[in-house]
């Protein structure tokens, strides 16, 4: 089993709006990983997460909050966000560094 | 900076036609996963290869990665309109968890 899931699948928000997108997997992955993709271009990393640990932020706004509760759950804090972060947000993970899994997306749209 | 080139960026072609995507890189990659996404839909894992010269193929796709673990190459026979889609090639390096991601390549197969 290969799946990762995320929850919300569809989320509007206003630019005043807290929400939270959610991910899970069940594969004893030890990495997880938040994406950001725009239409028709390549998924660009935010965050990773390694053994529950924040290793890598790629410099992204503070308007975006990761959040590891444990090995299997991974969120992502959302407030004050600007219509230009209007995306597909993508999680995955991976148990070692070779292969990502991904999950289907949030569609986000900022209004 | 690793960097991925991968072309063509767009692909318009007839039900049974052959095609060949490239990815080709001045630096050397660990591995080299092929992933292939639909519109709203997370990318999908086809192939990871690791060792230079290796050959996979998945049905109808024969995935290679060069000698020199710098290039890679997919190449789908007989397409079908199923295969529509973007594919996306990218590299794993030595900094745990990144990736480096090619342009994409949007497919679209005719009937």
């Amino acid at each position: 089993d290969t799946e990762v899931t995320q929850t919300p699948k569809h989320l509007v928000m206003g630019m005043t709006n807290k929400k939270s997108l959610k991910c899970e997997q069940h594969m004893g992955h030890r990495a997880m990983y938040w994406y950001k993709q725009k239409a028709k271009k390549p998924p660009e990393l935010m965050f990773v997460y390694s053994y529950e640990k924040l290793s890598i932020n790629e410099s992204v706004p503070s308007r975006f909050s990761p959040e590891c509760p444990n090995s299997s759950l991974l969120n992502l804090h959302l407030h004050a966000l600007q219509p230009e972060d209007s995306a597909l947000y993508l999680c995955a993970s991976s148990q070692d560094r070779y292969e990502q899994y991904f999950g289907p997306g949030t569609r986000l749209t900022v209004t | 900076t690793q960097l991925l080139e991968q072309s063509p960026q767009f692909l318009s072609i007839q039900e049974g036609e052959n095609l060949t995507v490239y990815c080709n890189s001045s630096s050397v990659f660990s591995s080299l996963q092929w992933y292939r996404q639909e519109p709203g839909e997370g990318p999908v894992l086809l192939v990871t290869v690791v060792t230079g010269g290796e050959v996979k193929k998945l049905k109808r796709l024969t995935f290679q990665f060069g000698d020199a673990r710098k290039d890679s190459s997919l190449h789908i026979t007989a397409a079908q309109p199923g295969d529509t889609g973007l594919y996306l090639c990218a590299g794993g390096g030595t900094s745990y968890g990144k990736l480096t991601f090619g342009q994409g390549t949007i497919l679209t197969v005719h009937p």
